[in-house]
């Protein structure tokens, strides 16, 4: 059973863009984490979350927990090339979103 | 401090074959996880370590088995394999702080079933 629900599932966007994705459950998750992973290597950290209603900013990238602690969302201000890659949700062990994969074309 | 290493990182074997890939987590971390990761069913949990005991596994056969070591090193086993093991296998270590457990990935071996 898939408890995490991500989308968009995929998002092609141009350079300087804004985007917003999501991680959505109808559960509620003590802590969540963000992961981007770039093809051919393995997920790496971006953030965790942990009490609802957080706000967690790394340079241009926010994210957010819902106040319910059961919703995530990530939002890229300015997007570049670099931003490229599969972004994943995830909570304990166990449980993973299918992911978002952004390609930022220049 | 060095991070979580897999080797090899690149397979190929045909059906039938087993394999068998390593994983050396982060100094200290005592856990251990594996996951198959496709295209189509993203990341899939298999099985996890603490201290050389099975603390949880996946919905996978038989065929996918584990073990871990003393140094907390582990290694996956894929017995009799078939195409449809053909994907990315993603190992990852954690350590639990103030009751929060983070988990930092390797880079993974893609293993090829042909």
């Amino acid at each position: 059973t898939q408890l995490l629900e991500q989308s968009p599932q995929f998002l092609s966007i141009q350079e300087g863009e804004n985007l917003t994705v999501y991680c959505n459950s109808s559960s509620v998750f003590s802590s969540l984490q963000w992961y981007r992973q770039e093809p051919g290597e393995g997920p790496v950290l971006l953030v965790t979350v942990v009490t609802g209603g957080e706000v967690k900013k790394l340079k241009r990238l926010t994210f957010q927990f819902g106040d319910a602690r059961k919703d995530s969302s990530l939002h890229i201000t300015a997007a570049q090339p670099g931003d490229t890659g599969l972004y994943l949700c995830g909570t304990d062990k166990l449980i993973f979103g299918t992911g978002t994969r952004l390609q930022v074309f220049p | 401090k060095a991070g979580v290493t897999q080797t090899p990182r690149y397979l190929i074997k045909t059906r039938g074959q087993q394999v068998t890939l390593s994983c050396s987590p982060i100094s200290g971390h005592r856990s251990v996880s594996w996951y198959q990761q496709t295209p189509g069913q993203g990341l899939q949990f298999l099985f996890e370590y603490f201290s050389e005991t099975q603390r949880n596994k996946g919905n996978f056969p038989g065929r996918f088995s584990g073990r871990q070591f003393s140094n907390s090193r582990s290694e996956m086993n894929v017995s009799t394999l078939e195409l449809g093991d053909s994907a990315l296998y993603l190992c990852a270590s954690s350590l639990a702080v103030a009751g929060q457990e983070t988990q930092y990935f390797g880079p993974g071996t893609r293993l090829l079933v042909l």
